[in-house]
């Protein structure tokens, strides 16, 4: 149990092409998903945090207008970067959980590259 | 503030020999520890969690990790390391709450 796809696995565009990533809670009800982003070489850095049904909270530094985040039903949030550049090449990953108790539940990842 | 440390960034192990990885935290109260290994390109995988009971808790693939609270350290021990177990180890904290906090990661090199 407690399955979280992440969609595409990896994707490469131009710059300046818009990016939508999906994570999808299996078999779970994930009232609360988050997205984090991870350089080569580096840890997991958390970006957002987003409750179904309300606006994503982001972490200091990380740009609200440039990483679009959506929690529209309990099972799918939607990570959009938008014109994306060279720079927001990386590995997202993204991760679900159902209670407020309960720890998260981490899907496979994206690696985004920006030609 | 609650932090993860591991002090290896790097570590070399010949197949067959035992493995420790270790993690150090800081938090102000009971933490839940975690163990991820990463593949190359891929997502995380849960090797093991402490949460409380037994310090010593068994995780898939043969891995163990004992939570010693006197030395804030939660360190990844395998008695006999495959060369399928080459990846990157991170250690987390988890505050019961919104946040999950990994270490820097540790990378696993097997030698033949």
């Amino acid at each position: 149990g407690a399955v979280v796809s992440q969609h595409p696995s990896w994707v490469i565009c131009k710059s300046g092409t818009s990016v939508k990533i999906e994570c999808r809670s299996l078999d779970f009800q994930a009232t609360t998903m988050f997205w984090y982003r991870q350089f080569p070489k580096q840890s997991l850095m958390l970006m957002a945090t987003s409750n179904e049904g309300s606006k994503a909270t982001y972490e200091q530094g990380v740009e609200k207008d440039k990483f679009l985040i959506n929690h529209a039903s309990l099972t799918l949030s939607t990570l959009t970067v938008t014109s994306a550049h060279p720079e927001d090449s990386s590995f997202y990953i993204c991760s679900a959980r159902e209670f407020s108790n309960q720890p998260q539940h981490f899907g496979d990842g994206t690696r985004l590259s920006i030609l | 503030a609650q932090s993860v440390t591991q002090p290896d960034i790097h570590i070399t192990v010949s197949e067959g020999a035992s493995l420790e990885l270790r993690c150090n935290y800081s938090y102000g109260a009971t933490p839940y520890l975690f163990w991820y290994v990463q593949s190359p390109g891929q997502g995380l995988q849960l090797l093991l969690k402490y949460f409380s009971g037994d310090t010593l808790v068994q995780g898939i693939k043969g891995f163990e990790a004992e939570f010693k609270r006197s030395q804030s350290s939660f360190n990844l021990r395998k008695p006999s390391v495959h060369w399928s177990d080459a990846a990157e180890y991170f250690c987390a904290l988890w505050n019961a709450g919104n946040m999950l906090t990994f270490g820097g990661g540790t990378r696993l090199m097997v030698k033949p």
